[in-house]
Formats: C-alpha cells, sequence, structure tokens
C-alpha cells in the first residue's frame, strides 16, 4: 500500500461528459502529480502540484484541468470527453517539490468512455 | 520535445537467465530514476542515480547512470519469475518535469 488513494476505481461514461478523478497523497506529502497511461503505453506526465500551486504542466489537454486543495487532497476533471481519453489515470505523490523526491503512486483510476 | 526510449520494448527470458533494459535521454538529465510497474498494478518506486557513472546495486538489479547523464541502464542477474513486470526509467530535466521511457516489458517463464 503506497498510501496514496484515488477515488473511484473505474469509471465508465460516454463521450461530450465531464468527469472528476479524486486523489488523497500519502500524509505528510506536499506534492501531487497527475498521470495518463493508455493501453500499452507509458506514462504521461500530465500536471504538478506542490502545495496548492501548480508547479509544471506536462501534456495536459485544455479540456483537462486540475487543482490542489488547502488540504491538499487534489482532483483532475476531464470534460468533452473523447473516446481517445480512455486510459488509467494515475497520481502520485512526494514529499517535496524538487526533482531529487521518489514519488509514490496510487492505484489509478481506469476511465472508459463508451 | 524531450524523449526518453527504452529498449528492448519486449523480452522474454528464462528464469535464471539475466535481463538488460537501457534509456536513452534526447537530453541532459538532472537525475533518474527508476520504476516497476507490475501487470494490473501502479509503478513503484525503485532508485534514483544523480551522479554521472552512478553505479548503485539492489541485491539481483544493478542500475548505471552514464558519464553524459543521458543514458542509464538497469541490470536483473538471473531473473526470477517475481520480476515481471514493465520497468520504466524516469528522467528530470531542468523544467522539473520528470518523463518517463517507454518502458521495457519482462517476462519471465519458470
Amino acid at each position: 500500500d503506497s498510501g496514496v488513494t484515488q477515488t473511484p476505481k473505474h469509471l465508465i461514461t460516454a463521450t461530450g461528459q465531464r468527469v472528476t478523478l479524486r486523489c488523497s497523497p500519502r500524509s505528510g506529502d506536499l506534492s501531487v502529480y497527475w498521470y495518463q497511461q493508455s493501453l500499452d503505453q507509458g506514462l504521461q506526465f500530465l500536471i504538478h502540484y506542490y502545495n496548492g500551486e501548480e508547479r509544471a504542466k506536462g501534456n495536459i489537454l485544455e479540456r483537462f484541468s486540475a487543482q490542489q486543495f488547502p488540504d491538499l487532497h487534489s482532483e483532475l476533471n476531464l470534460s468533452s470527453l473523447e473516446l481517445g481519453d480512455s486510459a488509467l489515470y494515475f497520481c502520485a505523490s512526494s514529499s517535496g517539490g524538487g526533482s531529487n523526491q521518489p514519488q509514490h503512486f496510487g492505484d489509478g483510476t481506469r476511465l472508459s468512455i463508451l | 520535445g524531450q524523449q526518453v526510449m527504452q529498449i528492448p520494448q519486449y523480452q522474454h527470458v528464462q528464469e535464471g537467465e539475466d535481463f538488460t533494459t537501457y534509456c536513452n535521454s534526447s537530453t541532459t538529465l538532472s537525475n533518474i530514476q527508476w520504476y516497476k510497474q507490475r501487470p494490473g498494478g501502479h509503478p513503484v518506486f525503485l532508485i534514483q542515480l544523480v551522479k554521472s557513472g552512478e553505479v548503485k546495486k539492489q541485491k539481483r538489479l544493478t542500475f548505471q547512470f552514464g558519464e553524459a547523464k543521458k543514458n542509464s541502464s538497469l541490470h536483473i542477474t538471473a531473473t526470477q519469475t517475481t520480476d515481471v513486470g514493465t520497468y520504466f526509467c524516469a528522467g528530470f530535466t531542468g523544467f522539473q518535469k520528470l518523463v518517463f521511457g517507454t518502458g521495457t516489458r519482462l517476462l519471465v517463464s519458470p
């Protein structure tokens, strides 16, 4: 158990809809990272928040947005969903905001777009 | 943009054989991390390398960071069925972004 909690585990929805994925980091961790993993693909970095502030952005679509709340949990919002958005979305956390911190991953949310 | 490629994409070995995956970046990395993802699981941090030419060992696993800090390797001696999974390298650029490699999927037959 990594200590990172992601909900829901599975989400099935239709094209054009909007969903929210939730992540609670490990106790004491200030950084939250979001990744997208498509079938048989690597991990695509989406966005990084540190202590409530956006720290770095990756290949995140304009239809996607995220935020980190004062209690440090984070939400990833996906809107106007397309078939290609079907993927496993991972959240990871680390203690600091720097590049030398190991990242601890949650079990992921599997999003299926019908 | 920056790319981190890994070779091979896939390798199937017999238990007891050695295995190596190579990671190559198009740009210099400040450090590199290695993760293992078991089938159906999430990535799990294995190790971090920071210094040019650094070599670290964890039991049967040997990790190396290249002199130019643009490549890295993971070598597993005498593989076991528990080594099955996908191994990812991940490098940090100067922009605080962790770029994951394409991954190497290892299958070990008993």
